[in-house]
C-alpha cells in the first residue's frame, strides 16, 4: 500500500527558512514522480512542482519557480519542499503527491500546515 | 495559461443526481481527472482519464468529457458525498513543458 507521511505543522516568522518533508513507502520511491500541491486557507488547489527521485529531474509551475526548492533523498525515500525566506502569503496547507501514470495525482499525503506570522 | 472554470457550488437532495461541470478551451481534447476533498482531509482521486474510477470509488461516480466541458456526475447522492470537487488536466504547449492545472473547485451541498 502506497503511503505518504508528511512532517508536522510549522509556525514560522516572516523571513525565516523552512524545509518540510514527505516520506514515501509501499512503492519504489525512485520510479515515480513526487510533487507538491498548495492550498491556501479557504482556497483551491495549486500545483507547485514535481521531482523524479531516480535522477532528481525537477519541474516547477511557473507560478512557483524561484519561490521554493523541491528536492529528494532517495536513500531515505523522502521528498522535501523548502523556502529560504518565508512570507505571510506562504501560509497554507501543503500536500505531497505521487504521480504513477504521468497525468494525475494517484496518492496524496495527509498535508502539512505552514503558518507564517509575526 | 490554461484555465478550468467550475461553478462555486452545487446543491442536491439525497438520492438525486449532482452534475459538476468543468469548462476549458477545447477540454475535450485533454484527459480530465477529478478529486474529492472532504472538510479537513486530503483530496482523493475519484475519476481519472475522463471516466475511469480508481479501485474503491463507488459506481455512482462517473465522468464525461466533450467539447469545452467535462462533467462529473454523482448518482443517488448520499450525505457522505458532501465535499469540494476539483477537476484537473495536464496542459502542455510550446512555451512550457507541461503543467498540472486544477479547476476552481465546486462545493457540493447535500440538502
Amino acid at each position: 500500500e502506497v503511503q505518504l507521511v508528511q512532517s508536522g505543522a510549522e509556525v514560522k516568522k516572516p523571513g525565516e527558512s523552512l524545509k518540510i518533508s514527505c516520506k514515501g513507502s509501499g512503492y519504489s520511491f525512485t520510479s515515480y514522480w513526487i510533487g507538491w500541491v498548495r492550498q491556501m486557507p479557504g482556497k483551491g488547489l495549486e500545483w507547485m512542482g514535481i521531482i523524479y527521485p531516480g535522477d532528481s529531474d525537477t519541474r516547477y509551475s511557473p507560478s512557483f519557480q524561484g519561490q521554493v526548492t523541491i528536492s529528494a533523498d532517495k536513500s531515505i525515500s523522502t521528498a522535501y519542499l523548502q523556502w529560504s525566506s518565508l512570507k505571510a502569503s506562504d501560509t497554507a496547507m501543503y500536500y505531497c503527491v505521487v504521480v504513477v501514470t504521468a497525468y494525475y495525482f494517484d496518492y496524496w499525503g495527509q498535508g502539512t500546515l505552514v503558518t507564517v506570522s509575526s | 495559461s490554461y484555465v478550468l472554470t467550475q461553478p462555486p457550488s452545487v446543491s442536491v437532495a439525497p438520492g438525486k443526481t449532482a452534475r459538476i461541470t468543468c469548462g476549458g478551451n477545447n477540454i475535450g481534447s485533454k484527459s480530465v481527472h477529478w478529486y474529492q476533498q472532504k472538510p479537513g482531509q486530503a483530496p482523493v482521486l475519484v475519476i481519472y482519464y475522463d471516466s475511469d474510477r480508481p479501485s474503491g470509488i463507488p459506481e455512482r461516480f462517473s465522468g464525461s468529457n466533450s467539447g469545452n466541458t467535462a462533467t462529473l456526475t454523482i448518482s443517488r447522492v448520499e450525505a457522505g458525498d458532501e465535499a469540494d470537487y476539483y477537476c484537473q488536466v495536464w496542459d502542455s504547449s510550446s512555451d512550457h513543458p507541461g503543467v498540472y492545472v486544477f479547476g476552481t473547485g465546486t462545493k457540493v451541498t447535500v440538502l
